[in-house]
């Protein structure tokens, strides 16, 4: 089986960083990926990390500890645009991701 | 444009009765996946196909149906024995492998009256 841990929400000020972390059990690990939902919306992919270390793309930085089982999504400038929920999502296989409850981010002006 | 259509967007059921979900994609994608989502929580596997013909179960296959004649299509049926199907379900497919993540589909949200 498998099991996730994100923090349930997050608030942050326009312009500061913000890190959403996530904490995995798995009887197998190939991977671990970050999603974004809007509200009503489709989750978008963000990004995946296979390997241990910091993936940036742009304003989102993805990290991962496979020795930890543990990662991050680190948003920097935040923008009014990035309030939503942030999954994150393992796969045990390369087949399927399992997903974790979600972190609604609340970013103020 | 490629991408995923799911239809309809809001989806209404009597009690007792079957519905599909329409799920087309024209990515070219060959695994297609189906997700269920409840308020405030995280998405759930309910059926998933790699290849035409195929399909797998996920975590919550007990009262849906599947079917992949098609690679372009992989329609979701919400049986009467579903005795919770009010939520939202997303379809999903991926291509490339699984590490370039899945592309969702719009969303079908089902109640139940």
């Amino acid at each position: 089986g498998q099991s996730l841990e994100q923090p349930s929400e997050v608030t942050a000020v326009e312009g500061a960083i913000v890190q959403i972390n996530c904490t995995y059990q798995t009887s197998g690990f190939y991977g671990l990926s970050w999603y974004q939902q809007h509200d009503g919306g489709a989750p978008t992919f963000l990004s995946y990390n296979a390997l241990d270390g910091l993936e940036e793309t742009g304003r989102f930085s993805s990290f991962l500890s496979r020795s930890d089982s543990y990662g991050y999504l680190l948003l920097q400038e935040l923008q009014m645009k990035d309030s939503a929920s942030y999954f994150c999502a393992v796969t045990e296989n390369f087949n399927k991701f399992y997903f974790g409850s979600g972190t609604k981010l609340n970013v103020k002006p | 444009d490629g991408g995923i259509t799911q239809s309809p967007k809001y989806l209404f059921r009597k009690e007792g009765q079957n519905v599909t979900l329409s799920c087309e994609q024209n990515l070219n994608h060959d695994a297609m996946y189906w997700y269920r989502q409840d308020p405030g929580q995280g998405l759930r596997l309910i059926y998933y196909s790699q290849i035409v013909n195929d399909f797998q179960k996920g975590d919550i296959a007990e009262g849906y149906s599947v079917s992949r004649e098609k690679k372009e299509s992989f329609p979701l049926t919400v049986t009467s024995a579903q005795k919770n199907p009010t939520a939202f379900y997303l379809c999903a497919s991926t291509g490339e492998g699984i590490g370039y993540g899945y592309t969702f589909g719009s969303g079908t949200r089902l109640t139940v009256v």
